[in-house]
């Protein structure tokens, strides 16, 4: 029920191109579904987030689909660059919930060649 | 910079010693949340305090216990130390209860030896 399942594992996507990471979740509770960057030795770091009251959510070149009735949600660069190359992860949480905290998918590896 | 900071950024001690980490939150943010990552288990949720008090709990070990302090800096005490304690332990901090728009700090990592 808390799961968060995300994949791929790991993504080689070239300069320019579009990189998309897809996560799926079974808790309808859930409304709040962030998604993070993280750097080799750094704290993730928040990058965009959407509330599943709308279907996308665009920041730059990173942006966000969400389909309530299949509970997925999905992340896309546009436009790659290798300073993207980190991992990330897409998470979800539930406001009301006494969990208080944010469940997380097991992490994407992306790799952006020059 | 999220303006979280932790101390220390690395910590390597021995099986059955005790250690304490610590947190500052970001000016302003009333919540601190705990978090453990490792190669296996991922980014795992700890425990959640806000404005002093525990307000949620995950898979925290009886070994391991926090506090929130007057000026809203936590601590992360883990005693007994085993071998698989060992990885990152990051703290995140937000603005209210709700555990929306967490930023984390640079985390700690801890090898046991």
């Amino acid at each position: 029920q808390q799961q968060v399942k995300q994949s791929p594992q790991s993504l080689i996507v070239q300069k320019g191109g579009i990189s998309i990471i897809n996560c799926a979740y079974e808790n309808t509770a859930f409304d709040y579904f962030p998604w993070y960057q993280q750097f080799p030795g750094k704290g993730p770091a928040l990058l965009i987030a959407i509330r599943p009251d709308v279907s996308e959510k665009k920041e730059g070149r990173f942006t966000i689909s969400f389909n309530k009735s299949a509970k997925q949600f999905s992340l896309h660069i546009m436009d790659s660059q290798p300073g993207d190359s980190a991992t990330y992860f897409c998470a979800a949480s539930e406001r009301g919930g006494s969990q208080g905290n944010l469940i997380f998918g097991k992490g994407t590896k992306l790799s952006v060649k020059p | 910079d999220s303006g979280v900071t932790q101390t220390p950024k690395h910590l390597i001690t021995a099986t059955g010693q005790r250690v304490t980490l610590r947190c500052s939150p970001r000016s302003g943010d009333l919540s601190v949340y705990w978090y453990q990552q490792s190669l296996d288990q991922g980014l795992q949720f700890l425990i959640q305090y806000y404005n002093g008090e525990e307000r949620a709990k995950g898979n925290i070990l009886e070994r391991f216990s926090a506090q929130q302090f007057p000026d809203l800096h936590s601590e992360l005490n883990l005693s007994s130390l085993e071998l698989g304690d060992s990885a990152l332990y990051f703290c995140a901090s937000s603005v209210g209860q709700s555990p929306y728009e967490q930023y984390f700090g640079p985390g700690t990592r801890l090898t046991v030896t």
